[in-house]
């Protein structure tokens, strides 16, 4: 079946390092979104990806997408408190419906 | 505050219970989604509606059942649930149906069945 892993589960970072999470599908995606979840929250749309190689920035965050569209890639820069939560990608398929991935929990430590 | 309401926000209830949760949007969209959130696997898409029609239905035992009289609400009902069943339960509204508009979630109903 159709899906999506992201790699670390888990990333524990000093404040001010930098911080990346992976995304990999086993089926070439339409699209992928990434979607952030504080600790007890619900997930929050950041961004989509549609193009094969696209990258896009929101301030210290850094978005890309694979040139073979099955992978996707978000880059933190000097992490913050404020960064701490759980990330996942989500990818479309045959832009019927999103999968979500495995996600990965980001701690800063102060 | 998404425009997207959840209720109630905890639940707890026996394997014999009967219980139904609620899902609310205010942005007038027309695909709505349950998804289950549990501590060891990633966000499982439930059922989802277009236009008040169920177009998806991802293999969810029949004790969780869902109904959406209109494009503004959803509601799982539950019954006869099982221990593992406990978990996130969290609502979403997208513009339309499909993998590329944004979906805004709810808060979610964290259910405990004992």
């Amino acid at each position: 079946g159709q899906q999506v892993m992201q790699i670390p589960q888990y990333q524990h970072v000093q404040e001010g390092e930098d911080f990346t999470t992976y995304c990999n599908s086993s089926t070439t995606l339409s699209n992928i979104q990434w979607y952030k979840q504080r600790p007890g929250g619900h997930p929050v749309f950041l961004i989509q990806l549609v193009k094969s190689g696209e990258v896009k920035k929101q301030k210290r965050l850094t978005f890309q997408f694979g040139e073979a569209k099955k992978n996707s890639s978000l880059h933190i820069t000097a992490t913050q408190t404020t960064d701490v939560g759980t990330y996942f990608c989500a990818g479309g398929h045959n832009t019927d419906k999103l999968i979500f991935g495995t996600g990965t929990r980001l701690q800063v430590f102060p | 505050e998404t425009g997207v309401t959840q209720t109630p926000r905890h639940l707890v209830m026996g394997m014999t219970n009967k219980k139904s949760l609620k899902c609310e949007q205010h942005l007038g969209h027309n695909a709505m989604y349950w998804y289950k959130q549990s501590a060891k696997k990633p966000l499982e898409l439930m059922f989802v509606y277009s236009l008040e029609e169920r177009v998806e239905n991802n293999s969810v035992p029949s004790r969780f059942s869902p109904e959406c009289p209109n494009s503004s609400h959803l509601f799982l009902h539950l019954h006869t649930l099982q221990p593992e069943d406990s978990a996130l339960y969290l609502c979403a509204s997208s513009q339309t149906g499909g993998s590329r508009t944004e979906a805004f979630f709810g808060q979610g109903t964290r259910l405990t069945v004992v």
